[in-house]
Formats: C-alpha cells, structure tokens, sequence
C-alpha cells in the first residue's frame, strides 16, 4: 500500500523553528517528485515546495521562499520541510503528497503546525 | 486569492447532478493538466480526477472531469449525502513554476 506519514508538528513561538518529516513506503521513492501542501485553519489549499526525484530542481511558494527547506533522502525514503523565521500565518496543517505529471496522489494525513507566543 | 478561481459553494438535492468550475490561465490550466481534490470533513484530500478526465481506481463514474481552454469543471451525478465535501482544483503553472489550487467549493446535498 503506497503510505506517507508525516510528523514533526507542535507548538512553535514566532520566529522559531521547526523540521517536518515525511515517511514514504509501498514505492519506489526516488522516482518521484514530492511536494508539501499546507492548509490554515478553515482555509483552502496552499502549495507550498515541491522536489523532483533526485533534488535537482527544487521550487517554493513566494510565500516562504528564504524561509523554508524542502529535502529529501532517498534510502531513507523521506521527504523534509525545514521552516525558519516561523509567523503566525504559517499555522496550517501540512501535508506531503507524492507528484505524478501535474497532479498530487497519494497524500499523507498531515501534521498540525501552530505557530503562538 | 486563489490562482485558480472555484465557486465557494454548491448545492443539490440527492440524486441530482452538480457541477463545480474552475477557472484559470493559459499559464496553468491551459497548459497542464487539471486534477481534482475531495476533502472530507476532518480528513486529507484525495484524488478524485487527474489529468483533465481520468479516474483513479476505485472512484465511481458519477464523478466526471472536463477541461476547455483556461477552465475546467468537475460533473457529479446521483449525488449522495456522503458526496458533501470540499472540492478543490489543482495544477501546475509553467510560467511560475508553482503549484495551484482553486479556493475550494463547499458542496451541500440536501
């Protein structure tokens, strides 16, 4: 079964920092693109990074482009999101989805980020 | 804002059909595929449609998806109760080399 669990969630003070990890099983990891998709209390979906198969091309949403890391290893099948200079609108729910053309599928079932002094 | 524009909501009575739009720009939508996103209540999203029309395994033929130009549209027929969700609509847009969703439409059988 293709499966991504996501952790490293929690509360975390304005300008803090924090590393989500995301574990993939069920499939070849390394052929993928992989993304983090983020969605704020009671809001839509927002794109946040996306990583191509071998970290090649990497790309943000201007919206955390300087403070935010995407990476990846691929023998351990994991996808990371290293988040500085956390601000209150950066409270969301994130999740890892794996990328297949244009589209996202599976995804994972999300860590909570709170970010509050 | 939202990249892609959806309407906030909709609604319908179970078993009819419902229809959600999704409008973009030659710069995503009308040069990337279209796919589409339930969220259930409390839950991640799932893929519903990819690439404009097709049907991951395991969802029902009552969920359809076209695309024309710069906007797209997900169909649903034989609505259910357990249809109501968010729907969103996502791409890829080439000119900015980011992801993109619709705002999400709430949709409400009932």
């Amino acid at each position: 079964e293709v499966q991504l669990v996501e952790s490293g969630g929690g509360l975390v003070k304005p300008g803090g920092s924090l590393r989500l990890s995301c574990a993939a099983s069920g499939f070849t990891f390394s052929s993928y693109s992989m993304n983090w998709v983020r969605q704020a209390p009671g809001k839509g979906l927002e794109w946040v990074s996306s990583i191509s198969s071998s970290s090649s091309y990497i790309y943000y949403a201007d919206s955390v482009k300087g403070r935010f890391t995407i990476s990846r290893d691929n023998a351990k099948n994991s996808l990371y999101l290293q988040m500085n200079s956390l601000r209150a609108e950066d409270t969301a729910v994130y999740y890892c989805a794996r990328q297949i053309g244009s589209y996202f599928d599976p995804w994972g079932q999300g860590t909570l980020v709170t970010v509050s002094s | 804002q939202s990249v892609l524009t959806q309407p906030p909501s909709v609604s319908a009575a179970p078993g009819q059909k419902v229809t959600i739009s999704c409008s973009g720009s030659s710069s995503n939508i009308g040069n990337n595929y279209v796919s589409w996103y339930q969220q259930l209540p409390g839950t991640a999203p799932k893929l519903l449609i990819y690439d404009n029309n097709k049907r991951p395994s395991g969802i029902p033929d009552r969920f359809s998806g076209s695309k024309s130009g710069t906007s797209a549209t997900l169909g649903i027929t034989g609505l259910q109760t357990g249809d109501e969700a968010d729907y969103y609509c996502g791409t890829w847009d080439s000119s900015l080399s980011v992801g993109v969703f619709g705002g999400g439409t709430k949709l409400t059988v009932l």
